[in-house]
């Protein structure tokens, strides 16, 4: 079973509407990110969690909301989704050990906002 | 904030072709990741490499932090090596910031 998993993998959903995409993690980490990555660019980080109580806004995170439900679910929120912000968006866990902090994605989550 | 600049843009080899990767960066990091995205979306951490040289299987890494750059070695390339090569740093502001990545086709 994969360590990072991400629902919905696909979502196509029309302007205005809310929008939730869910992370779960097995891999016992208390950091984890939301990112999204618009065609032919690199990731942009929208929030990060450190631990349960700890969140944070990223580069991008107007029009985005976040809850850290336990260690394991982090969840990301469109309050009132907008055509531009069709992505793809990835959800990605680190354990914060030193400088050597690796992150572990998770599949992603294609949205489409019409 | 940090800049990271990867070279080239676009690669196209050939099976079996060696090619070589490059990632500057605008300061000084203590940490660097180099990530494969693959066709179907799937990022994958290839190393964690800040100083040095690594090496996993046909692929190896090398950061010299002193001249802030890091470049990533594909050697016998193979089809499934195509994707896209991401290196990212973390910056000023203590997270990741991704480079725009190295489109890599391996044609048969």
């Amino acid at each position: 079973d994969a360590d990072v998993t991400q629902t919905p993998r696909n979502r196509i959903t029309k302007t205005g509407k809310r929008i939730m995409l869910e992370c779960s993690q097995t891999k016992g980490h208390d950091r984890m990110y939301w990112y999204r990555q618009d065609p032919g660019l690199g990731l942009q980080l929208i929030y990060y969690s450190f631990d349960v109580k700890d969140i944070n806004k990223g580069e991008i995170s107007d029009g985005y909301s976040v809850s850290r439900q336990a260690q394991a679910k982090f969840s990301l929120s469109l309050e009132s989704a907008i055509p531009n912000q069709t992505a793809l968006y990835f959800c990605a866990t680190s354990d914060g050990v030193g400088a050597a902090d690796t992150q572990y994605f998770g599949p992603g989550t294609r949205l489409t906002v019409l | 904030g940090i800049q990271v600049e990867q070279s080239p843009p676009d690669l196209i080899l050939q099976e079996g072709a060696n090619s070589t990767l490059r990632c500057n960066f605008s300061d000084s990091v203590n940490n660097l990741q180099w990530f494969h995205q693959n066709p179907w979306g799937q990022l994958i951490n290839l190393f964690y490499i800040p100083s040095g040289t690594k090496q996993n299987g046909r692929l190896s890494a090398t950061t010299v932090a002193t001249e802030r750059y890091s470049l990533l070695y594909i050697s016998s390339s193979q089809t499934t090596d195509s994707g896209v090569y991401f290196c990212a740093v973390v910056g000023s502001w203590g997270k990741l910031q991704f480079g725009a990545g190295t489109q890599v086709v391996v044609t048969p």
